[in-house]
């Protein structure tokens, strides 16, 4: 069982907008910023989002994050074939003293 | 740009201990801005954070592994290692090196190896 917790699903048609949560507590999201990680089929994560809504360089801005109060939130808009990949959250969790991760989402372009 | 490659066996025998090494390539490794570290991702299942170093020394680690892991950081080979003792068959994952860049703007998993799968069986 995760620290965060993440739908286990999500699913889009090209070009939509779809969101995915991400549900944590005091000791975690609620004092520490978000990250998001990307996680394409048979590779590495790549980080996505980090600071709760900071996008790295090279992130495309159809990518979003939020937060408020202890959850979190990824967007994509204007969704692609190419965006079918497991999303994991993450954070620094104050009471465990490291950090923790969501179960993933598992996105599908349909 | 940094690159990290994960080496190491890729079968251990319940019991023994796992070790991994990592060569960074392209950047520094000195800086106190950086950790240095591993991640974990049992077959089909989610992340699990091990642990990370910085160079100056601080170490953190997952409380629920502290007592079978260590991590070392060798600045003149540019290698951090991995060693988890006692391990069963729930320590088989596909093991990731990672930095973990903490600045104003960022303060995540930056940079990640190839990863490399290590299976417990005897």
């Amino acid at each position: 069982q995760s620290v965060l917790i993440q739908p286990p699903s999500a699913s889009g048609t090209p070009g939509q907008r779809v969101t995915m949560s991400c549900s944590g507590s005091s000791s975690n999201i609620g004092s520490n910023t978000v990250n998001w990680y990307q996680q394409l089929p048979g590779t590495a994560p790549k980080l996505l989002i980090c600071r709760s809504n900071k996008r790295p360089s090279g992130v495309p801005d159809r990518f979003s994050g939020s937060k408020s109060g202890t959850s979190a939130s990824l967007a994509i808009s204007g969704l692609q074939s190419e965006d079918e990949a497991d999303y994991f959250c993450s954070s620094w969790d104050d009471s465990l003293t490291g950090w923790v991760f969501g179960g993933g989402t598992k996105l599908t372009v349909l | 740009q940094v690159q990290l490659q994960e080496s190491g066996p890729g079968l251990v025998k319940p019991s023994e201990t796992l070790s991994l090494t990592c060569t960074v390539s392209g950047g520094s490794i000195s800086s106190d801005n950086y950790y240095w570290g591993w991640i974990r991702q049992p077959p089909g299942k989610g992340l699990e954070w091990i642990g990370h170093m910085r160079y100056s020394g601080r170490t953190y680690y997952n409380p629920s592994l502290k007592r079978r892991v260590s991590i070392f950081l060798d600045t003149s080979k540019r290698e951090v290692s991995l060693k988890l003792s006692s391990v069963t068959v729930a320590d088989t994952a596909v093991y990731y090196c990672t930095r973990h860049v903490d600045t104003a703007m960022v303060d995540a998993f930056d940079i990640w190896g190839l990863g490399t799968l290590v299976t417990v069986s005897s």
